[in-house]
């Protein structure tokens, strides 16, 4: 069984930098073919992708993010983190992290964080 | 981006009912679909995957079909643990898209 747990302020400053930081135990993060992903979600809202990074270090990012967002491993602490710069209200939502992974050619994200909800305001 | 769009929003339904759920992407994403459940408060559970693989663990009354642009989550007999949002997610390609979704209330 993976678990995943997030982790960081509840709390963020505009113009500030949201920062997350996601656990994992029941896997290496860097063993297997998995994409180590984080997904927001505003209150009452859809799923948004904000990004993934592979255990081999490749990350992926939304288009609509790519200049603020930063997704890194910290092999130690069998963890991963997410950066988003220069935060608005509109990046008020749950952040979860979640495992994508492999089925034969298809990927799925089959396990998820609780989620975290980070408010920003001043 | 691929777009996904799910219509309706919202459906009621009662317990036994057969309902189906549409999703459809903006363009061909093959079978490279997901289906997810999720309910107050909770992060999201995998159903299907593939567009009509059951994930372990799935009730089988929960059946998924379609590929190309159109596909359906079909729960056969809906039960009082069924109502929540279910999501389609593509991932065709990056970035990954998800739906709208879809609320089953009574």
């Amino acid at each position: 069984q993976v678990l995943l747990q997030e982790s960081g302020p509840g709390l963020v400053k505009p113009s500030q930098t949201l920062s997350l930081s996601c656990t994992v135990s029941g896997a290496s993060i860097t063993s297997g073919s998995y994409y180590w992903s984080w997904i927001r979600q505003p209150a009452g809202k859809g799923l948004e992708w904000v990004g993934r990074i592979y255990t081999g270090g490749d990350t992926d990012y939304n288009p609509s993010l790519k200049s603020r967002v930063t997704i890194s491993v910290e092999t130690a602490k069998n963890h991963f983190s997410l950066s988003l710069a220069s935060v608005t209200a509109a990046d008020t939502a749950v952040y979860y992290c979640a495992r994508e992974a492999p089925y034969l050619r298809w990927h799925a994200t089959d396990f998820w964080g609780q989620g975290t909800l980070v408010t920003v305001s001043s | 981006d691929i777009q996904m769009t799910q219509s309706p929003s919202s459906l009621s339904a009662s317990v036994g009912d057969r309902v189906s759920i549409p999703c459809r992407a903006s363009q061909s994403i093959s079978t490279h679909l997901n289906w997810y459940q999720q309910k107050p408060g909770n992060a999201p559970k995998l159903l299907i995957y593939a567009a009509s693989s059951l994930q372990s663990g799935v009730p089988a009354r929960f059946s998924g079909s379609g590929s190309g642009t159109d596909f359906t989550l079909t729960i056969s007999s809906l039960q009082p643990e069924d109502f929540a949002t279910y999501y389609c997610q593509q991932t065709y390609t990056t970035p990954r898209t998800f739906g709208p979704g879809t609320k089953v209330d009574i």
